[in-house]
């Protein structure tokens, strides 16, 4: 069965700050899917990243940055120079070749003026 | 046009009610979703239908029944419900390239349901 573990389950910074938020994952599967999905005080979840287990490069959008490592089962989310609107909860989730999606318990993101 | 709406935003129902949650999408996507969504906590997938057709049903209680009338509507009949389904209800869409559910999901903004 798949697993995905946000360990972190509150950060605060202060506006600026960079910060990271760590995701791991468990499976057996050799095809699988890894995304993030951000959910503001709005409500609705959005989607930020796809990326697929055959695909390690890095990925940088602007002030966030994906850290894709097979060898720690590992999908971290960088945010550089943080601001106050990317106060959000924050899901890691996971999906095999034929499973549905699978959220991490979710890190909510403090980012103080 | 990329976005999947929700209607009504909040809902407040009695137990013995019956009501009706509505999303809709225009992207052309072929797979709908519904998840329910308690206060801190991860969304819980319900259901999937794929291509207008029910293909996944995560054991919900029959007080929930979902409906595809189309391929941009999904609905979620409600009734009987227990003060304890009062959650964030979220509606999602997905193209489903490749014959997959694995494609990435957009999602509404979700109707805050209350049930007294």
């Amino acid at each position: 069965a798949q697993k995905v573990t946000q360990a972190q389950t509150e950060i605060s910074v202060v506006e600026k700050e960079d910060v990271t938020l760590d995701c791991v994952y468990e499976t057996r599967d050799t095809t699988y899917y890894l995304f993030w999905y951000k959910q503001p005080p709005s409500g609705e979840l959005v989607f930020l990243i796809r990326r697929n287990s055959f695909d390690e490069q890095n990925e940088i959008s602007g002030r966030y940055s994906w850290n894709f490592q097979k060898s720690t089962s590992s999908f971290n989310f960088t945010i550089t120079a943080s601001q106050v609107v990317d106060s959000a909860v924050y899901f890691c989730a996971f999906a095999g070749a034929n499973s549905k999606l699978t959220f991490g318990k979710g890190i909510t993101l403090s980012v103080r003026p | 046009d990329t976005e999947v709406t929700q209607t009504p935003k909040h809902l407040v129902m009695g137990m013995t009610n019956k009501k009706s949650l509505k999303c809709e999408q225009h992207m052309g996507h072929r797979a709908m979703y519904w998840y329910k969504q308690k206060a801190k906590k991860p969304p819980e997938l319900m259901f999937v239908y794929s291509y207008e057709k029910l293909s996944i049903n995560e054991s919900v209680p029959s007080r929930f029944s979902p409906e595809c009338p189309n391929s941009s509507l999904l609905n979620l009949h409600l009734h009987a419900l227990q003060p304890e389904d009062s959650a964030l209800y979220l509606c999602a869409s997905s193209p489903r390239r490749g014959g997959a559910t694995y494609n990435e999901q957009f999602f509404g903004p979700g109707t805050r349901l209350t049930v007294l």
